[in-house]
């Protein structure tokens, strides 16, 4: 099994919802991230959880809250979000860091209305 | 100037011809990743590469370190193959630092 499993595929939430994204990896990978990609741009790094830690935070919002309940299980729950957080939200992971191969999910395409 | 040039940012050829995408950096790495990204899907990992030259089936990428370049060549291009093309270099432990893509699209 080499494949990153993000759900759900695609998410519309109000401001005052509050729901969470879901990824899952089943290779061994102690490195999990969560980035975030506008229309025609790269992808941006929100969070690196390494050995089921958060090791890195890229002064990302409170509104986003990351959990890593396991190693094989990454969380991204979403509080109060703006229109302007809609984007393709997509988890990744590596054996240890990004010096190895990563794996990408498909991603979740989220809109907030 | 971006850390992460990639050239060129569009690319339109017919299906079965020889396909190279460029990307140079300018800053210190450890590794690189060549991606492949379909329009509103995830991402897909290429290649990682931190020497030499690697192939896989139609797919071939190339980095030369000491000129800060590397290449990614597709052989018989086929419509499929259409897609966003990312070059991302590895800084530190975690820190990738992303081309802008290119867009390929293959006419049968």
């Amino acid at each position: 099994d080499t494949e990153v499993t993000q759900t759900p595929k695609h998410l519309v939430m109000g401001m005052t919802n509050k729901k969470s994204l879901k990824c899952e990896q089943h290779m061994g990978h102690r490195a999990m991230y969560w980035y975030k990609q506008k229309a025609k741009k790269p992808p941006e790094l929100m969070f690196v959880y390494s050995y089921e830690k958060l090791s890195i935070n890229e002064s990302v919002p409170s509104r986003f809250s990351p959990e890593c309940p396991n190693s094989s299980l990454l969380n991204l729950h979403l509080h109060a979000l703006q229109p302007e957080d809609s984007a393709l939200y997509l988890c990744a992971s590596s054996p240890r860091n990004t010096n190895t191969e990563a794996f990408f999910g498909q991603g979740t395409r989220l809109t907030v209305v | 100037k971006n850390e992460v040039e990639q050239s060129p940012q569009n690319l339109t050829a017919q299906e079965g011809e020889f396909i190279t995408i460029n990307c140079s950096y300018s800053v210190g790495i450890s590794a690189l990743h060549w991606l492949q990204q379909h329009p509103g899907g995830g991402i897909v990992s290429l290649f990682m590469l931190s020497s030499g030259k690697k192939k896989h089936g139609r797919l071939i990428a190339t980095i030369n370190i000491q000129e800060k370049h590397s290449s990614l060549h597709i052989t018989a291009s086929h419509p499929r193959d259409s897609a966003v093309y990312i070059c991302a270099v590895v800084v530190g432990n975690y820190q990738l630092i992303w081309g802008a893509g290119t867009k390929l699209i293959i006419k049968p």
